[in-house]
């Protein structure tokens, strides 16, 4: 079971707006920034956002994070064939002095 | 450009040995900290160790600590990963990947070795 916690599965049609959320605790979301990865099934990950919001050089601006509390949210609008991949949700425990994934978000578009 | 090259996986016994490496190039490899983080089939992914060069420092996953040994060799641009004891839950495809020290994100990864623990 993983210390952060993402839906297994999310969906939408092209163009729609599809958010995935992550609940984490005190320890890790609650206290440090978050990053997200976007794993093309049979591939490495890709950094798709990190310090909870920033986006790196070369991904597109429809993807998008945030930050509140002990959660985070991760959102896709215009939502693009290309974009179905898993995506996993990630941040430091300064309780386990580690760090932590989500299960990963599976995204498929319709 | 970035290269983070993984080596090293196969096939070994239950209770085995193996080592991974990790070359690095196209960066100045004492600016980051170096990370393995695993994916087993069908499953997400498993943050495993990280060596960070200025502190000296290394910290594992706790249901890796003791088996696993994670060091880097700064002469040679590589990160080792020695795996002991290994169990048949441990296979699962290696990735090595790279973090500016105390960013705690991860900005290039490798393409992973896949290591696979069965008699």
């Amino acid at each position: 079971q993983s210390v952060l916690t993402q839906p297994p599965s999310a969906s939408g049609t092209p163009g729609q707006r599809v958010t995935i959320s992550c609940s984490g605790s005190s320890s890790n979301i609650g206290s440090n920034k978050v990053n997200w990865y976007q794993q093309v099934p049979g591939t490495a990950p890709k950094l798709l956002i990190h310090s909870s919001n920033q986006r790196p050089s070369g991904v597109p601006d429809r993807f998008s994070g945030s930050k509140s509390g002990t959660s985070a949210s991760l959102a896709i609008s215009g939502l693009q064939s290309e974009d179905e991949a898993d995506y996993s949700c990630a941040a430091w425990d300064d309780s386990l002095h580690g760090y932590v994934f989500g299960i990963g978000t599976r995204v498929t578009v319709l | 450009q970035v290269h983070l090259v993984e080596s090293g996986g196969g096939v070994v016994q239950p209770g085995g040995p193996l080592r991974l490496s990790c070359a690095a190039s196209g960066f100045t490899f004492s600016d980051y900290g170096i990370h393995w983080v695993r994916q087993a089939p069908g499953k997400g992914l498993e943050w495993v160790a990280v060596a960070w060069f200025h502190e000296r420092q290394t910290v594992y996953a706790g249901s890796m600590k003791g088996r696993f040994t994670i060091s880097r060799d700064n002469s040679k641009n590589t990160v080792y990963l020695q795996m002991n004891s290994l169990r048949a839950e441990d296979t699962a495809v290696y990735y090595c990947t790279r973090e500016i020290s105390g960013t705690y994100y991860f900005d290039y990864w490798g393409l992973g070795s896949l290591v696979t623990v069965s008699s």
